[in-house]
């Protein structure tokens, strides 16, 4: 159980196009996801807390309005990536939260042109 | 603020064992996890600690000492298959996003 799915696995986009990315909770539901970015040998760095039915929280230093995100049901989140840039290229990894337990999705590696 | 500390860099040999420790200073605690990462692939859960001690899980071992803000990730019986990053990270509030250190890239040779 508690398995997080990411479509799509990868993606290559040119400079200024938009890309989605949906984090789905196939077995349970969450209402709280969370999005974080990971640049080539750093860590993971949050982006912003997903919570179903209302607006995200941002970390600080993330553009809300390049990086959209909408978590209309208890098991979707989409992380859409507007008028992307090539420094916006690297692995974005949701996680979805239940109970007390944060399970990680499998990535997207983007790469913009 | 939030700050997470750990090696950068291990390396170790085949069958021996190693510690990676990790220091954090949060502006609060409910919660210290350590993940495996393999390059391009996501994080893996390996242990859970919220109270001082130690917990042991087959060849992996993790330990926490709340009032030093410290932990350490105890790997036995190393294999060439353990060779990935390993990340520490904190949970300072329940129900909030984990924080993560900058993780610890561990090379086992043989």
């Amino acid at each position: 159980g508690a398995v997080v799915s990411q479509h799509p696995s990868w993606v290559i986009c040119k400079s200024g196009t938009s890309v989605k990315i949906e984090c789905r909770s196939l077995d349970f539901q969450a209402t709280t996801m969370f999005w974080y970015r990971q640049f080539p040998k750093q860590s993971l760095m949050l982006m912003a807390t997903s919570n179903e039915g209302s607006k995200a929280t941002y970390e600080q230093g993330v553009e809300k309005d390049k990086f959209l995100i909408n978590h209309a049901s208890l098991t979707l989140s989409t992380l859409t990536v507007t008028s992307a840039h090539p420094e916006d290229s690297s692995f974005y990894i949701c996680s979805a939260l239940t109970g007390n337990e944060q399970y990680f999705g499998p990535g997207t590696r983007l790469t913009v042109t | 603020g939030q700050n997470i500390d750990q090696p950068t860099e291990m390396t170790a040999t085949e069958g021996a064992i190693v510690q990676i420790n990790c220091t954090y200073q949060t502006s609060g605690f409910n919660g210290l996890f350590w993940y495996q990462q393999h390059a391009g692939e996501a994080p893996t859960f390996l242990s859970y600690n919220v109270l001082d001690g130690l917990e042991e899980k087959g060849r992996f071992s993790s330990f926490l000492s709340r009032s030093k803000g410290y932990s350490y990730l105890l790997l036995k019986e190393l294999q060439m298959k353990d060779s990935a990053s390993y990340l520490c990270a904190v949970r300072p509030v329940a129900g909030t996003a984990l924080i993560f250190g900058k993780g610890t890239t561990l090379s086992v040779s043989s």
